[in-house]
């Protein structure tokens, strides 16, 4: 069965830190790359996508990706005590359209 | 306002009960999902559908069906055969683009084994 591997935290991180959030995946023929944030209770919202690789930047979020070494990564700047969440990773299995979740990393930004 | 709305937000389930949670979505997506999440993990695909009156098994799909007769709405019925139903079920959509786009969530359903 295709994985998605990310580390359960908790990730501590001080105000205005970066935060350094990461993902493989073992599809090799995956081609589309999300982070997704969860409060407590809440569903999730989709901050970044990716696509290719490099790297993409959207506000204090960048993305990163390595298809050669099957690796995602998700930087926030100047972390904010807003931004303590669980954020998962999720890779599209070519196969059937659908996307595979990582069990998530929970991020704590400490004021 | 567009977006995903599932319905109820709690429910609760008698045991050999039979449940359906609702999933309605107003973004013009072809293609929607039904994950169920447990304390402390991530998503698991119970069922997807990418076309009306078509679907196909997740990971988990024992004890689960559906249905996609409009484009719009795709419910979950959880059955007496799910052993361990209690978890928070997520709806989701996304257009069907070469390669995946992104899925959008609904506010989800914590149902609940009394």
């Amino acid at each position: 069965q295709k994985e998605v591997e990310q580390n359960s935290g908790p990730l501590s991180v001080p105000e205005g830190a970066i935060a350094s959030l990461n993902c493989t995946y073992s599809d090799r023929v995956s081609q589309s790359f999300f982070w997704y944030r969860q409060y407590s209770g809440k569903s999730p919202e989709l901050i970044m996508s990716i696509y290719s690789n490099g790297d993409k930047e959207d506000g204090r979020f960048t993305a990163q990706l390595n298809k050669a070494s099957q690796y995602v990564s998700l930087l926030i700047r100047d972390s904010q005590p807003s931004d303590s969440a669980t954020y998962l990773c999720a890779v599209t299995d070519t196969g059937r359209r659908a996307l595979t979740f990582g069990s998530g990393t929970r991020l704590q930004v400490q004021p | 306002d567009g977006g995903i709305t599932q319905s109820p937000k709690y429910l609760f389930r008698k045991e050999g009960q039979n449940v359906t949670l609702s999933c309605e979505q107003n973004l013009n997506h072809d293609a929607m999902y039904w994950y169920r999440q447990d304390p402390g993990q991530g998503l698991r695909l119970i069922y997807y559908s990418q076309i009306v009156n078509d679907f196909q098994k997740g990971d988990i799909a024992e004890g689960y069906s559906v249905s996609r007769e409009k484009k719009e709405s795709f419910p979950l019925t959880v059955t007496s055969a799910q052993k361990n139903p209690t978890a928070f079920y997520l709806c989701a959509s996304s257009t069907l683009g070469q390669g995946g786009t992104e899925a959008f969530f609904g506010q989800g359903t914590r149902l609940t084994v009394v």
